[in-house]
């Protein structure tokens, strides 16, 4: 069936370093994924976006990678800060363009 | 910054009560969502709107659920009556057009005692 799935439930890395956020889709009609910051409390938030037509986009400090193949996107971001601990998901569109979402990764960066 | 609004924030009631949330969208989003979130997961879809009109609404328990968009523009989820299980984070999101992204506002936080 369709879904979104995380690789790993929690992911800690040091202030300063690069964390990489896993994602696998299984829809291969999926043509359009999001990820969204979420911290505490709050409602999700967009962070970058990428297209099926796409297999990298920069933004600020992140990158997405797109691996149509192996039905599997990243999220990269460089020089991670304390603030940057959240939990991050993955949201699919496919031919519905309903974000459908997965269990998400819970990003800790200690100081 | 244009933002999804919602409220309230926080919401206690007890079960077989009626509850309301309410949802303003981004001004010019004619795609509205409504979700749910438990603890611990990812928000799960309940209702999708095109302007007034419910898209999909197959995830919306309808013996106690309803939601509607009357004039295209803010939303308005209803619970009645209310359960235990209910108790979640209820979110609401707009896009431009369905294939954009979506922006979620803060969520009504829903406590049933």
């Amino acid at each position: 069936g369709e879904s979104v799935g995380l690789h790993l439930p929690t992911l800690s890395v040091q202030e300063g370093d690069n964390s990489i956020i896993n994602c696998a889709y299984s829809n291969s009609a999926s043509d359009y994924f999001i990820w969204y910051k979420q911290e505490s409390g709050k409602g999700p938030q967009f962070i970058i976006d990428i297209r099926s037509n796409m297999d990298k986009r920069q933004g600020q400090r992140v990158t997405v990678l797109l691996n149509k193949t192996v039905k599997h996107l990243s999220l990269q971001i460089a020089a991670t800060q304390p603030g940057d601990s959240a939990v991050y998901f993955c949201a699919e569109k496919g031919g519905s363009y309903i974000p459908t979402f997965g269990r998400g990764t819970s990003l800790i960066v200690h100081p | 910054e244009a933002e999804v609004a919602q409220s309230p924030r926080y919401k206690i009631t007890e079960k077989s009560q009626a509850v309301a949330f309410w949802c303003d969208p981004i001004s010019g989003h004619a795609t509205l969502y409504w979700y749910r979130q438990i603890l611990g997961q990812g928000p799960e879809l309940l209702v999708q709107f095109q302007d007034e009109s419910v898209v999909d609404d197959s995830q919306l328990p309808k013996d106690r659920f309803s939601a509607e968009r009357l004039k295209g523009v803010d939303s308005t989820l209803k619970i009645q009556p209310a359960e235990l299980g209910d108790s979640a984070m209820y979110l609401c999101a707009s896009s431009f057009k369905t294939n954009t992204e979506a922006f979620f506002g803060q969520g009504t936080r829903l406590t049933v005692v």
